[in-house]
């Protein structure tokens, strides 16, 4: 069966500071991955998608990033983090076998201080 | 832009009562459709999905319904427990792998 790992799950982190959220995908090959952003009192934002190795998309301007090095690795990552950066972060996958449901990690909290 | 809308953002009922969650959206050229259930603190579980050509989906307790034309889904709890407390979401996806566009959830207590 596939699963998804997201770590860390709670990370405080400075302003100014690195950021690197990882998430891996086990059981499926070739799944389009998401990052997706819950800030609070606000719903989920979509903040990057990924097709395949190296492909990034991004839905909104911002001080992040991310990466695809590998298949199922994607990454989530920030130079100088912002207050505004502080949220709930999720990774989430789907391959068009399974009709194309989208199934979510258990996220990582990030409080920017 | 496709826009999606959950009412009520939130719900109290006694345990054993049906839940009757709403979800509109836009545009109605979507994909498909999901249900989806958030605890506190935690991530997304996915709970129904219903793809564009069907009316509904079922599993144990849980029933979806699309329609649509008129841009709607209805997410049914029968004999609603204290364990269904939760964030029901709704996402429409346009697309097979674009971006799923969210309601901002409604927050159901279900008191014993």
């Amino acid at each position: 069966s596939q699963t998804i790992h997201q770590w860390p799950a709670t990370l405080v982190q400075p302003v100014g500071s690195p950021l690197s959220l990882e998430c891996t995908v086990e059981g499926t090959s070739n799944p389009n991955l998401y990052w997706y952003r819950q800030a609070a009192g606000r719903g989920l934002q979509l903040l990057f998608y990924s097709v395949g190795i190296g492909q990034i998309s991004s839905e909104v301007p911002q001080n992040l990033s991310a990466s695809r090095p590998q298949d199922r690795q994607f990454i989530l990552s920030s130079k100088k983090l912002l207050l505004s950066d502080s949220g709930f972060y999720l990774c989430a996958w789907s391959v068009a076998a399974s009709g194309n449901t989208i199934y979510f990690g258990e996220g990582s909290w990030l409080t920017v201080v | 832009k496709q826009e999606v809308t959950q009412i009520p953002a939130a719900l109290s009922v006694p345990e054993g009562e049906n839940l009757v969650l709403n979800c509109s959206f836009t545009d109605s050229a979507i994909y498909n459709l999901q249900w989806f259930r958030q605890d506190p603190g935690k991530g997304l579980t996915s709970l129904l999905l219903i793809q564009s050509s069907q009316r509904e989906q079922t599993s144990g307790r849980l029933n979806a319904s699309l329609d649509k034309s008129s841009g709607r889904s209805t997410l049914y709890i029968a004999a609603s427990q204290p364990g269904d407390s939760a964030t029901y979401l709704c996402a429409t996806l346009i697309g097979s792998w674009g971006k799923l566009q969210f309601g901002a959830g409604t927050q159901v207590v279900v008191t014993p």
